[in-house]
């Protein structure tokens, strides 16, 4: 199957620093990335879709400014956290899109934490 | 929107017994319905999927049935061992190929 990439795995911050993710599609194009969070004991919940080459559309209640979406490349998108608070600490995690069908290739996630 | 709701929250099973979850969805206009198995701390894995022009499909010890009629889908695990003890998600998407999860269901196989 298609593989997609994260980095950092995890990172510790201090409160209002920024930290860039990157999501990455090793054998594949995709030509849509989504971003989810999802916090203990719950489900994935989706903050933004990305197509390559175009800004980043933002689900209701996410603050576009305070997560920063770029899909520059058809194998690379970053998400950067800007000025993080302790609340949003979570596990981020990419999926890739672009072959055939429906079909979401998932990243290994990014646990975040903020002190 | 497409708003999925999923039951039950938490399943416990024997070892060798079937477990089943259950999902609905909200969108008729939904074609595409994954599921997921996710570990602790570990990426979401798809197990099945359907599309909306089939109504039932099997992997093995695993499948998926889906009610387009009623909109409702089903997972369902025979001959459940431990390492199917996980947290399954399911999902529904339409054209935007954006996904809406279910609120998981943990499942824990007794040995």
């Amino acid at each position: 199957g298609a593989v997609v990439s994260q980095h950092p795995s995890w990172v510790i911050c201090k409160s209002g620093t920024s930290v860039k993710i990157e999501c990455r599609s090793l054998d594949f194009q995709a030509t849509t990335m989504f971003w989810y969070r999802q916090f203990p004991k719950q489900s994935l919940m989706l903050m933004a879709t990305s197509n390559e080459g175009s800004k980043a559309t933002y689900e209701q209640g996410v603050e576009k400014d305070k997560f920063l979406i770029n899909h520059a490349s058809l194998t690379l998108s970053t998400l950067t956290v800007t000025s993080a608070h302790p609340e949003d600490s979570s596990f981020y995690i990419c999926s890739g899109s672009g072959l055939a069908g429906n079909e979401q290739f998932f990243g290994p996630g990014t646990r975040l934490t903020v002190l | 929107g497409e708003n999925v709701e999923q039951h039950p929250s938490t399943l416990s099973v024997q070892e060798g017994d079937s477990a089943v979850i259950k999902c609905t969805y909200s969108d008729s206009a939904s074609n595409y319905f994954p599921w997921y198995k996710q570990e602790l701390g570990k990426r979401p894995q798809l197990i099945i999927d359907i599309r909306s022009n089939v109504g039932e499909k099997k992997d093995q010890r695993i499948a998926v049935t889906l009610n387009k009629t009623a909109k409702h889908f089903s997972l369902h695990i025979t001959e459940t061992q431990p390492e199917d003890s996980a947290v399954y998600f399911c999902a529904a998407s339409f054209r935007d190929y954006k996904l809406s999860f279910g609120a998981g269901t943990t499942v824990t196989v007794r040995a």
